[in-house]
């Protein structure tokens, strides 16, 4: 599975767009780029995931670039409740090459949101 | 449907003692996942059940670690004669989508071994 490398920490004013960076230069064709996110004491939530396509829903942005390379997660109004640790998280599909579908997390990015 | 759960929140332990934490998934979901997360770190898997079959454990999960599924519903992880490098947040998780890696994750158990 290809590794990704994030920023350690991140400060974002609060109001403000919020653009998390994601390295992932190894990624393979079928691989998905996920993001998830895990507030203070509580279990990673779901945020978005991405193929090759950008991808937007009710909780943030998803931009992949053309060369698959490299991706970046907006939040586009950062509210207090947003600080949290980011992971993006690269993966196939479940059952290929053998995956069962397990995440491998790294540390993230901490994103401090500011009033 | 209020999402995953885990039982208990929080477990204090002397060392040597066996522990047992639950978790009920999302009624519907076939998979079930168990991570592991100390303090400063991502979660790291443990284990994954599909349905009732434990088709997949990391090597994290030693000896005194075990993982049930019984009738594909809820999961136990009993850690036996527990040590002070097994304090950690136990998550669990799961999922129904067929490829999917959206996984829905329980609050954790934080075990604490003295």
């Amino acid at each position: 599975d290809a590794k990704t490398t994030q920023p350690t920490s991140m400060d974002c004013a609060e109001g403000r767009a919020a653009n998390l960076p994601c390295n992932h230069s190894t990624i393979s064709g079928n691989e998905y780029v996920y993001w998830y996110r895990q507030i203070h004491s509580q279990g990673p939530q779901y945020i978005i995931h991405g193929l090759k396509n950008n991808e937007t829903n009710e909780m943030a942005s998803l931009i992949i670039t053309e060369d698959r390379k490299s991706s970046t997660l907006i939040l586009p109004h950062a509210t207090l409740r947003d600080t949290a640790v980011y992971y993006c998280i690269v993966r196939g599909p479940v059952n290929y090459g053998g995956s069962q579908g397990n995440l491998i997390f790294g540390k993230g990015t901490k994103l401090s949101v500011k009033p | 449907d209020t999402g995953v759960s885990q039982d208990p929140r929080h477990k204090i332990t002397k060392r040597g003692q066996n522990v047992t934490f639950r978790c009920d998934p999302i009624s519907e979901h076939n998979r079930l996942y168990w991570y592991r997360q100390t303090l400063g770190q991502g979660p790291e898997f443990l284990t994954y059940f599909q349905n009732e079959a434990q088709l997949e454990k990391s090597r994290l999960l030693s000896d005194r670690f075990s993982a049930e599924r019984p009738k594909g519903s809820f999961s136990t992880l009993e850690i036996q004669r527990t040590e002070q490098g097994d304090s950690a947040m136990y998550l669990c998780a799961s999922s129904a989508r067929r490829g999917s890696l959206e996984a829905f994750f329980g609050q954790g158990t934080r075990l604490t071994v003295v």
